[in-house]
């Protein structure tokens, strides 16, 4: 089976622009969770979608939004880019109380 | 206060030895406590899941958690070079709701020298 898969890989961006990430989560798990990883912490947690409604959201702006598709897929939306959004972007798919995390998308904002 | 602390290191053994990594919190609601490895620039691999007080083994990884001291600890036996990564604690509650935020610890990077 296919793990969480993210994409793109790499992107990079100007400030002031908009961003839009995919994830699809492993295949039966309805549960997608976002978070942002900056270089040297640990993965801070941005979102969780469970069955296309949001559950949860972290400390984060307005600038950030997420949705869910009826495949359980999942988009992460990032407005008026700032230098400090450049980091790690990583979808988990969860199942029961187990999360696995994707490769990660690396955004660099310049 | 961070709700989960963990010692960045960086920690650098030599292969064959036995590693500990920890963490403490502070937050007592949390229930489930994960390690994570992560390579860099990779996402993070789930290692160990437990929800209880006590150790779990799996090969050459045990977790060990103590609620009453809010500590928890992940071992590694026999060391390997393979084993070098950051490894990440994560911590979380799940309410009712579903609400499953993950708390990370800011991960321990370990080099274990051939």
């Amino acid at each position: 089976d296919a793990g969480v898969t993210q994409s793109p890989t790499h992107l990079i961006k100007t400030r002031g622009q908009h961003v839009t990430l995919r994830c699809s989560p492993i295949s039966g798990h309805k549960s997608v969770s976002w978070y942002q990883q900056v270089l040297g912490q640990g993965p801070q947690f941005i979102f969780q979608y469970y069955e296309k409604e949001e559950r949860g959201r972290g400390n984060f702006p307005d600038r950030f939004s997420a949705r869910q598709f009826p495949n359980y897929s999942s988009e992460l939306n990032v407005n008026a880019l700032l230098l400090g959004d450049s980091a790690l972007y990583l979808c988990a798919s969860r199942y029961r109380t187990e999360a696995f995390f994707g490769q990660g998308t690396r955004l660099t904002v310049v | 206060q961070k709700e989960v602390e963990q010692d960045p290191g960086p920690l650098s053994v030599p292969e064959g030895a036995i590693v500990s990594l920890n963490c403490t919190y502070s937050n007592s609601a949390f229930q489930y406590f994960m390690w994570y490895r992560q390579y860099s620039r990779k996402g993070p691999e789930l290692l160990m899941y437990t929800y209880s007080s006590g150790n779990k083994e799996d090969g050459r990884f045990t977790a060990q958690v103590d609620k009453s001291s809010k500590y928890i600890s992940l071992f590694i036996r026999d060391s390997q070079p393979s084993d070098s990564a950051t490894y990440l604690c994560a911590m979380s509650v799940i309410s009712n709701f579903g609400n499953e935020k993950l708390t990370f610890g800011t991960g321990t990077r370990l080099t274990i020298i051939p």
